[in-house]
């Protein structure tokens, strides 16, 4: 079955990082960009930023402009997500997400998400 | 850039059809007609179900339909059935080659 593969739940301090990652199929990375939404509990949906691994081109929401860094490993065809500085209200599952031929198209497969809790 | 306007909930009975708008502006959803629907039940990950304003994916009920004029896209859901609530959030693509997400709307069905 076809499915992206999220790495597992973190726990982290106001101030630290976390490093997200995210194992796509075959040659996802060839074919599709990759993308990251976040979901606070009880909250909607958050589009965080996405990556063209072809290209080499990454683009992020304006909320998270020089806070997150989203980055691709070809040679393990992963993709990465690591939000910096983190708060309170980072505390989120985060999902990867892949739409085909860059950012326009929809996301037709969805990681599990990966739960990412921030405290002190 | 602004999330989509999305009524925070909705209901209806079984059988009736329900329309849940999502209002955005000339930088995303008039500008474009790359807007999508997707399906969230508690604790699982969204799934799309409508895709360039219109389409549905192989597999969905063809009782999901979209349509959009101007800058508001809608989602119908015809036949309402108790499987069907969920939440549905829209999404757009922008004129800063960023991706926008609606609030949310929170489907009951009576």
């Amino acid at each position: 079955q076809v499915q992206l593969l999220q790495s597992g739940a973190e726990v982290r301090e106001p101030g630290s990082s976390v490093k997200v990652s995210c194992k796509a199929p075959g040659d996802t990375l060839n074919t599709h960009a990759i993308n990251w939404v976040r979901q606070a509990h009880g909250h909607g949906l958050e589009w965080m930023g996405g990556i063209i691994p072809i290209f080499y081109r990454a683009y992020y929401a304006q909320n998270f402009q020089g806070r997150v860094t989203i980055t691709t490993d070809e040679s393990t065809s992963t993709a990465y997500m690591e939000l910096n500085g983190l708060k309170d209200e980072d505390s989120a599952v985060y999902y990867c997400a892949r739409s085909r031929t860059g950012l326009k198209k929809h996301f037709d497969l969805w990681g599990r998400g990966t739960l990412v809790t921030v405290s002190s | 850039q602004s999330a989509l306007t999305q009524p925070a909930s909705v209901s209806g009975s079984p059988g009736q059809s329900i329309t849940i708008s999502c209002s955005g502006t000339s930088r995303d959803i008039g500008n474009y007609d790359f807007v999508s629907w997707y399906q969230q039940h508690p604790g699982t990950a969204p799934k799309v179900i409508i895709y360039d304003v219109v389409n549905r994916p192989s597999g969905v009920s063809d009782r999901f339909s979209g349509s959009k004029s101007g800058n508001t896209a809608s989602l119908t859901i015809s036949g309402l059935q108790a499987e069907d609530e969920a939440d549905y959030y829209c999404s757009s693509y922008t004129t800063s080659s960023t991706v926008v997400f609606g609030g949310g709307t929170k489907l009951t069905v009576l």
